[in-house]
């Protein structure tokens, strides 16, 4: 059965930092692995989309690997602002069994002004 | 180009009573999941539907149940609601869940059950 833990679970830091969010899976079978953001009491938006012969997709300020072979993830936050507060959650889709999104339990960042 | 919508937004329901949340894909994608969010729980899977069929379906009791329309348009019933199915609800749409596509999410329906 597929897990996928994010460390840490929170994550408080001054605005301007660079800092790496965590992401480790337990199958690597798996299609794709998706980050999301989550404000609260909202839903998700999707960030990036890593498939699984990827090693890496970058968007902005954001940057996301993938190994594999680990069972790793990391989304790196270049240059942080308050407007990146938020929950961080990772998702992968396994290729046995049924066709879904397991997800993380998340990482809540909160950027400092 | 718009994107997922669910309506409603929130819902109060008492125990007992069934409630139909309803989920709109973006055009032209063809699979709907749905899936609970709770703070003990987080994200949970409940079912996945594509072109008008449920492909899979997670580790809900029966009385969660879904549909999907031709215009791919999903539903999803809850029946004697209890407590615990007080939740974001939250509907994803993609053309199709596999390696190539990206999933979307609506803004969800909050169920609260008193």
């Amino acid at each position: 059965k597929q897990e996928v833990t994010q460390i840490p679970a929170a994550l408080s830091v001054p605005e301007g930092e660079n800092l790496v969010l965590n992401c480790s899976f337990t199958d690597s079978a798996i299609y794709n692995l998706q980050w999301f953001r989550q404000d609260p009491g909202k839903g998700l938006t999707s960030l990036l989309l890593i498939q699984s012969s990827q090693r890496e997709q970058t968007s902005g300020r954001l940057n996301a690997s993938l190994d594999k072979s680990s069972g790793r993830s990391t989304l790196y936050i270049a240059a942080s602002q308050p407007g990146d507060s938020a929950t961080y959650l990772c998702a992968v889709v396994v290729i046995q069994g049924a066709q879904k999104l397991v997800f993380g339990q998340g990482t809540r960042l909160t950027i400092n002004p | 180009k718009a994107g997922v919508t669910q309506t409603p937004r929130y819902l109060i329901k008492t125990r007992g009573q069934q409630v139909t949340l309803s989920c709109s894909p973006i055009s032209g994608h063809r699979s709907v999941s749905w899936y609970q969010q709770t703070p003990g729980q987080g994200l949970q899977f409940l079912f996945e539907y594509f072109s008008e069929t449920q492909r899979n379906k997670g580790n809900f009791p029966g009385r969660f149940s879904g549909r999907q329309f031709s215009n791919s348009r999903s539903e999803m019933n809850v029946s004697t609601l209890e407590l615990g199915d007080s939740a974001l609800y939250l509907c994803a749409s993609s053309l199709a869940l596999d390696s190539l596509t990206e999933a979307f999410f609506g803004q969800g329906t909050r169920l609260t059950v008193v």
